[in-house]
């Protein structure tokens, strides 16, 4: 399974855009490139996806580089519930395919 | 939206008992669930997929025989902690997609498990 670097922590300013970076050097065609998040004592929960083209939904945007071995997601405007651990990760499509997730970003929201 | 249910979420055994963990999807079917674990300050660990009707696969160095799997219904997936000891203490979650809905996977709210 290709792997995913993020950084271990950031920090961000409530109110403010926060830009989470993942780097995906050796991902495949057939990659999607998935963000999950996970508040403390709580299961993951799914942010946004995507394959080529930038996505936004109504929690995040996905900026996907043109040769996808990276990608940014961006919160527009953080609260202090965004305060999580972020998790960027690939997967092939598919609903048998697993999640495998890295050590991904603790985001820390200051008021 | 989606919802997987566990249940329970907290318990707290004694060494050498068995403890049996649910996995529920509410509102779609999912014939293929999974089980990690998670322990404190450490990302979710991959223990084993669960497929509904036959054997789950189970990731290296996961014992088959500690962590029973069983995904008897579409809707249902347990995970059944055998004798149980202090270091199995940890965080337990499932996930579970909707095979007719999209990419994204739902989690369980996890389990807290402690052994005493």
């Amino acid at each position: 399974d290709a792997k995913t670097t993020q950084p271990n922590s950031m920090e961000s300013n409530e109110e403010e855009p926060v830009h989470l970076p993942c780097n995906h050097s050796t991902i495949s065609g057939t990659d999607y490139i998935h963000w999950y998040r996970q508040l403390p004592s709580q299961g993951p929960e799914y942010v946004i996806h995507g394959l080529t083209s930038n996505v936004n939904n109504r929690m995040a945007s996905l900026a996907i580089a043109e040769d996808r071995k990276s990608s940014t997601l961006i919160l527009h405007r953080a609260t202090l519930r965004d305060a999580a651990v972020y998790y960027c990760i690939l997967r092939k499509w598919g609903a048998t395919n697993k999640l495998i997730f890295g050590t991904g970003t603790l985001l820390a929201v200051q008021p | 939206g989606a919802v997987v249910s566990q249940h329970p979420s907290r318990v707290i055994c004694k060494s050498g008992t068995s403890v049996k963990i649910e996995c529920r999807s509410l509102d779609f079917q999912a014939t293929t669930m999974f089980w990690y674990r998670q322990f404190p300050k450490q990302s979710l660990m991959l223990m084993a997929t669960s497929n509904e009707g036959s054997k789950a696969t189970y990731e290296q160095g996961v014992e088959k025989d500690k962590f029973l799997i069983n995904h008897a219904s579409l809707t249902l997936s347990t995970l059944t902690v055998t004798s149980a000891h202090p270091e199995d203490s940890s965080f337990y979650i499932c996930s579970a997609r909707d095979q007719g809905g999209t990419s994204e996977a739902f989690f369980g709210q996890g389990t807290r498990l402690t052994v005493v």
